[in-house]
């Protein structure tokens, strides 16, 4: 059964880099995107980009200019790096892992599983 | 962007009842539309995905159906592990959107 686990630092200052890390275990990335969702405190969900792992990436238009997400299939993990950052960026950071349906399915997307997720914190 | 619209935003309920939820998006999303559960403190879950196939191991109480535009989440009779945030998402077009949650409290 796959596993994700999200690491890296708890407080970053503003204007700096946020860099987190989503550990893979219990199958293969083989086939799959690898996604990044945040969720400020106490507000809903949003989507920040995924990484296929061929190396494509997509990002949210409303982050594309300072996001970056890369992808170490050999490490079994993925990466988000957050420019530029501001105490809007506080939440907590999820990854997951993102399904592309087949067959009866194709073209349908979703979600499973998630990360327990990290909180960053913005601030000086 | 595709906006995606729950109601109601909370709902109180009882062990036993029925419960729905709807979720509206802005233009067609076809059966690109999935349903996660989140508790406290917890990361969401997937319920539901491609608007009515219910992931496995996931009890079945928990229905969804709908396509186009409109979209409901039904908890057949309400267990005490239910009680949570509900969010709707859809996967038509990117960026991938959610509602805003459902927070479903206990009467």
């Amino acid at each position: 059964q796959v596993q994700l686990q999200e690491s890296g630092p708890g407080l970053v200052k503003p204007s700096e880099t946020l860099s987190l890390t989503c550990a893979v275990s219990g199958g293969s990335m083989s086939s799959y995107y690898w996604s990044w969702i945040r969720q400020p405190p106490g507000k809903g969900l949003e989507w920040i980009g995924y990484i296929y792992y061929s190396g494509s990436a997509n990002y949210n238009p409303s982050l594309k200019s300072r996001v970056t997400i890369s992808l170490d299939t050999s490490k079994m993990q993925f990466s988000l790096k957050l420019r530029s950052v501001t105490a809007a960026d506080t939440a907590v950071y999820y990854c997951a892992r993102e399904i592309f349906g087949s067959g009866y399915y194709f073209g349908r997307r979703w979600f499973d599983p998630w990360g327990q997720g990290t909180l960053v914190t913005v601030s000086s | 962007d595709i906006q995606m619209t729950q109601s109601p935003s909370s709902l109180s309920a009882s062990v036993g009842d029925r419960v729905t939820i709807t979720c509206r998006a802005s233009q067609s999303v076809s059966s690109y539309l999935n349903w996660y559960q989140q508790k406290p403190g917890k990361a969401p879950k997937l319920l539901i995905f491609a608007a009515s196939s219910l992931l496995s191991g996931v009890p079945s109480r928990f229905s969804g159906s709908g396509s186009g535009t409109d979209f409901t989440l039904t908890i057949s009779s309400l267990q005490p592990e239910d009680f949570a945030t509900f969010y709707c998402q859809q996967s038509y077009n990117s960026p991938y959107t959610f509602g805003q949650g459902t927070r479903l409290e206990i009467k």
